[in-house]
């Protein structure tokens, strides 16, 4: 199935550093989400963006609706060890379909 | 907030038998639910949209004779994995969409499937 580029894959970070990661695709999209997964668990919403060009603060946490509508990234200021999950961006097409990136794997060291 | 609920949360089963999971929005209507399968360290792939009332609509390579959707209500979805295999283990994990106007999907917990 399709998937959007998600990069980086993975990172390591020490407490209290900022955090970037983008989303690209190869197609144009509405709205762009951001999720963050547990080990185990459900895909919990972050920052839902609705318009080209948006960028929307939720805490210590920043994303931007790319104005092209193929990209959007995510910013995560001052890290703390709960921060440490998997982040997916999703791209929402007609029907309300998601089409989910392929993660960024986070950890943060004490 | 949105709460989507789905049971159980992890199953074990033999091959060749079925196993029905659940899905509820305890606290709206949900017009639309999805379902998605997720492997280990891999990312969410839609299977299947369900409308309240209609068929599924599956995504392409989604046997469909193989995972049974109902929408019978607002607040339930079931799939049904029919003759598991090993094959078919993963984490399968239902979303929720409200009434017109909300777009968000809210997702389930997540059900952790083990075919033996």
């Amino acid at each position: 199935g399709q998937q959007l580029n998600q990069s980086p894959q993975s990172m390591f970070i020490q407490e209290g550093e900022d955090v970037s990661m983008n989303c690209t695709s190869s197609s144009i999209f509405n709205t762009w989400l951001w999720y963050k997964q547990d080990p185990g668990e459900g895909p919990v919403l972050l920052i839902a963006l609705y318009k080209a060009g948006e960028l929307t603060s939720n805490g210590r946490l920043t994303a931007q609706f790319g104005i092209t509508r193929k990209d959007s990234f995510l910013n995560i200021s001052a890290s703390i060890p709960s921060d440490v999950g998997i982040y997916f961006c999703a791209g929402q097409l007609g029907g309300y379909k998601y089409i989910f990136g392929t993660g960024t794997r986070l950890k943060v060291l004490a | 907030g949105a709460v989507v609920s789905q049971h159980p949360s992890r199953v074990i089963c033999k091959s060749g038998t079925s196993v029905k999971i659940e899905c509820r929005s305890l606290d709206f209507q949900a017009t639309t639910m999805f379902w998605y399968r997720q492997f280990p360290k891999q990312s969410l792939m839609l299977m299947a949209t369900s409308n309240e009332g209609s068929k599924a609509t599956y995504e392409q390579g989604v046997e469909k004779d193989k995972f049974l959707i109902n929408h019978a209500s607002l607040t339930l979805s079931t799939l049904t994995v029919t003759s598991a295999h090993p094959e078919d283990s993963s984490f399968y994990i239902c979303s929720a969409r409200g009434l017109a106007g909300q777009e968000t999907q809210y997702f389930g917990p997540g059900t952790r499937l083990l075919v033996l």
